[in-house]
C-alpha cells in the first residue's frame, strides 16, 4: 500500500497561474480532504470529500477548487494564485469522516511569486 | 478564528523531562479530540486520540488529559527522548466532517 500519495513535492508559480495539486490513495477510503499549513495557524481545512461526486468546504475554501470523479484521487485546483496561497498543502484520507484517524499524504510545498 | 487553541508554542525539555501541551475549546459539541505528530519535511501522523466519556488515555509514553468542564486537554510526554522532538498538533472536531487543528507546539528535547 502507498498510502496517500502527492504530486508535486514543489512547485513554483507566478501570480495569477493556475495548477492542480494531485492526491491518490489506495486505501478505498470514502473521506478526503485538503488542508494548508502556515507558521503559527496549524493545518486549515480548504475542502473535504465524503464520496466520488461529493464535495463540500472547510474553513478556507476561497481561491481553490475541488472535484472527486473516483474514490481514489482528489485533485485540489488553484484557478488564479496568489501569493497569499503560497503554503504547505497536505492531502489527507479516512474511511468515513473526520472523526477517525486521518491518514495524510507527504504535501506539496508551493510557492507563488 | 482558532476554534481549539493550543500553547505554548515552543517549548525545550532535557531528555527525561515532561512537556506538556495545552488545549482549550470552547464549542461543546466536540466529541473526538486526536493528537497528531509531525516531523520536519513529513505529514502529520496521530499519535493518539480521545473521546469526553474519559478523562485519561495512555499509550505508550504518551498520556492525554481531558477536562470536560473545563474544556480543556493536554498531552503529556513522558520519559521524552531526542527522538521526540517533532511538532505536535491538537484537534478536534464534532460528529460531522471537519477537523479543527491548534496552532502546533514545537517540542525539543536536548540529550
Amino acid at each position: 500500500n502507498a498510502g496517500v500519495t502527492q504530486t508535486p513535492k514543489f512547485q513554483v508559480l507566478k501570480t495569477g497561474q493556475s495548477m492542480t495539486l494531485q492526491c491518490a490513495q489506495d486505501m478505498n477510503h470514502e473521506y478526503m480532504s485538503w488542508y494548508r499549513q502556515d507558521p503559527g495557524m496549524g493545518l486549515r481545512l480548504i475542502h473535504y470529500s465524503v464520496g466520488a461526486g461529493i464535495t463540500d468546504q472547510g474553513e478556507v475554501p476561497n481561491g481553490y477548487n475541488v472535484s472527486r470523479s473516483t474514490t481514489e484521487d482528489f485533485p485540489l485546483r488553484l484557478l488564479s494564485a496568489a501569493p497569499s496561497q503560497t503554503s504547505v498543502y497536505f492531502c489527507a484520507s479516512s474511511w468515513r469522516g473526520a472523526g477517525e484517524t486521518q491518514y495524510f499524504g507527504p504535501g506539496t510545498r508551493l510557492l507563488v511569486l | 478564528q482558532q476554534q481549539v487553541k493550543q500553547s505554548p508554542q515552543s517549548l525545550i525539555v532535557q531528555k527525561g523531562g515532561i512537556p506538556i501541551i495545552n488545549c482549550a475549546y470552547e464549542n461543546t459539541a466536540f466529541d473526538y479530540f486526536p493528537w497528531y505528530q509531525q516531523f520536519p519535511g513529513k505529514g502529520p501522523a496521530l499519535l493518539i486520540a480521545i473521546r469526553p466519556d474519559v478523562s485519561e488515555k495512555k499509550e505508550g509514553r504518551f498520556t492525554i488529559s481531558f477536562n470536560k468542564s473545563a474544556k480543556q486537554f493536554s498531552l503529556h510526554i513522558m520519559d521524552s527522548q531526542p527522538g521526540d522532538s517533532a511538532t505536535y498538533f491538537c484537534a478536534a472536531s464534532t460528529n460531522d466532517y471537519k477537523l479543527s487543528f491548534g496552532a502546533g507546539t514545537t517540542v525539543t528535547v536536548r540529550a
